[in-house]
């Protein structure tokens, strides 16, 4: 499967800053997506990062709050914006479809976000 | 939208009792994943069940798929300390290819946690 390194590994921010957290993978794949986790939650999925095109969010995620950009089929980028204490979470992308196979979903290890 | 539920929330077992966890889908899913989150660490994929009444085994593992397509087990005989963490389902919200693999979006379960107390 993919190897996925995601920086940072943790923050702490002050509010009202924003925050860039990067997903870089060791090989191609065909999709990216990050996600928001609270601790001890499920996985929240705020949008799938498109190649060269804006991300798709879901309901209740905004790009002005979330910006997402995937410049290639191995990179991609979450900002979060504009930082409340709401907004700390723990933070992954997760790809699949390295090469075109499929080995299932592959999560980065996750940034873990504290806003003060 | 689709929605996975999954139960129990929580499950405290003694070492060597055996354990199980529920999921529930509100559509047909053409697979079920299911992956395993240790704690302080990111999910990982276990399995990925494609056909109608399919059974999976992975050593002390067994994985079901029920016939309606829509819910889905996994259970683990004997647990061990090493099996703590928390245990999630995910459907694909949308097709999947022939192969039953889909690419797109997944749903993923609220997740079980799973103590197991030595």
């Amino acid at each position: 499967s993919a190897v996925i390194s995601q920086k940072p590994s943790r923050d702490i921010c002050q509010r009202g800053t924003s925050l860039t957290i990067q997903c870089q993978v060791d090989s191609q794949v065909t999709m990216m997506f990050w996600y928001r986790q609270q601790p001890g939650q499920s996985l929240t999925l705020i949008a799938t990062a498109n190649q060269g095109s804006e991300a798709t969010y879901e309901s209740g995620f905004v790009i002005d709050k979330f910006p997402i950009s995937r410049p290639n089929l191995t990179f991609s980028t979450l900002t979060v914006s504009n930082m409340s204490p709401e907004d700390s979470s723990i933070y992954l992308c997760s790809v699949v479809g390295q090469r075109g196979l499929w080995y299932g979903y592959t999560f980065g290890s996750g940034t873990r976000l504290t806003v003060v | 939208g689709q929605q996975v539920m999954q139960i129990p929330q929580y499950q405290h077992v003694q070492e060597g009792e055996d354990f199980t966890t529920y999921c529930n889908s509100s559509t047909t899913l053409s697979n079920i994943q299911w992956y395993k989150q240790r704690p302080g660490g990111h999910p990982v994929f276990l399995i990925q069940l494609v056909k109608s009444g399919e059974v999976k085994k992975q050593k002390r593992l067994t994985f079901q798929f029920g016939e309606a397509k829509k819910n889905s087990s996994l259970h683990i005989t004997a647990t061990q300390t090493t099996d703590v963490g928390t245990y999630f389902c995910a459907g694909p919200d949308g097709s999947s290819n022939a192969g039953g693999t889909s690419y797109g979006k997944l749903t993923f379960g609220q997740g079980t946690i799973l103590t197991v107390h030595p």
